[in-house]
């Protein structure tokens, strides 16, 4: 199985500024297939980002995804009040489908 | 709009079996691959397993923690999905999500969630 690493685990960071989130793979993932997920608290998660860059349909630009084979990563730049939730990855090249642990943007 | 609304979560004991129902409507479900998706509380997702458009004869996949345990079955005329658990596990208490494949191959990201539904197995 792929197994994704995010990190940090929790970023504090204040309204404006910018989110830097990673996601490492244990191995190379087929196709670059790898999607980003906001969850709010007792909210289902949120398609934001798939095929590492494209955004899913409503998702402001504000959300980029780059990276590729092992290494991922979603800039969220001039932070707005409603961002401040976890963000997972996923990779959906191979089976099982897997997720990494999540990193949690809070507000400092 | 697209709506997938869950439902059939409840408290069972371990050892016991559970069917969680997805209906579904504002888009073609007959054309989507159709996972499951669950959350323990307090902690990150798990992919549970998918079934294929007819397209694809309706395969099915799941993770090994669901293999032979569980099953997944749709009904295209009815536009739901659903989820038969067996053998239950305190492991398996957690949130139930179903959720949309992007594109209608058999590679995707999850689209549209449902709101959960919530199984505690407890005795």
């Amino acid at each position: 199985d792929i197994v994704l690493t995010q990190s940090p685990d929790t970023l504090s960071l204040s309204p404006g500024e910018t989110a830097t989130l990673s996601c490492r793979a244990s191995q190379s993932v087929s196709g670059n297939l790898l999607a980003w997920y906001q969850q709010k608290p007792g909210q289902a998660p949120r398609l934001l980002i798939w095929g590492a860059s494209s955004r899913a349909t409503g998702i402001p630009d504000r959300f980029i995804g780059s990276g590729s084979g092992t290494d991922f990563i979603l800039i969220i730049s001039r932070l707005e009040p409603e961002d401040f939730a976890v963000y997972y990855c996923q990779q959906y090249g191979d089976s099982p489908r897997t997720f990494g642990q999540g990193t949690k943007v809070e507000v400092k | 709009e697209v709506l997938q609304v869950e439902s059939g979560g409840d408290l069972v004991q371990p050892g016991g079996s559970l069917r969680l129902s997805c209906i579904t409507s504002g888009f073609t479900f007959s054309d989507h691959y159709m996972d499951w998706v669950r959350q323990a509380p307090g902690k990150g997702l798990d992919w549970v397993g998918r079934i294929a458009n007819r397209g694809k004869s309706y395969t099915t996949e799941y993770a090994a923690s669901a293999r032979g345990r569980f099953s997944i079955s749709r009904d295209d005329s009815a536009n739901s999905l659903y989820l038969q658990m067996n053998s239950l596990k305190s492991e398996d208490t957690a949130v139930y999500f179903c959720t949309r494949g992007h594109s209608h191959s058999d590679i995707y990201a999850f689209d549209i969630w449902g709101q959960g539904t919530m199984v505690t197995v407890s005795s």
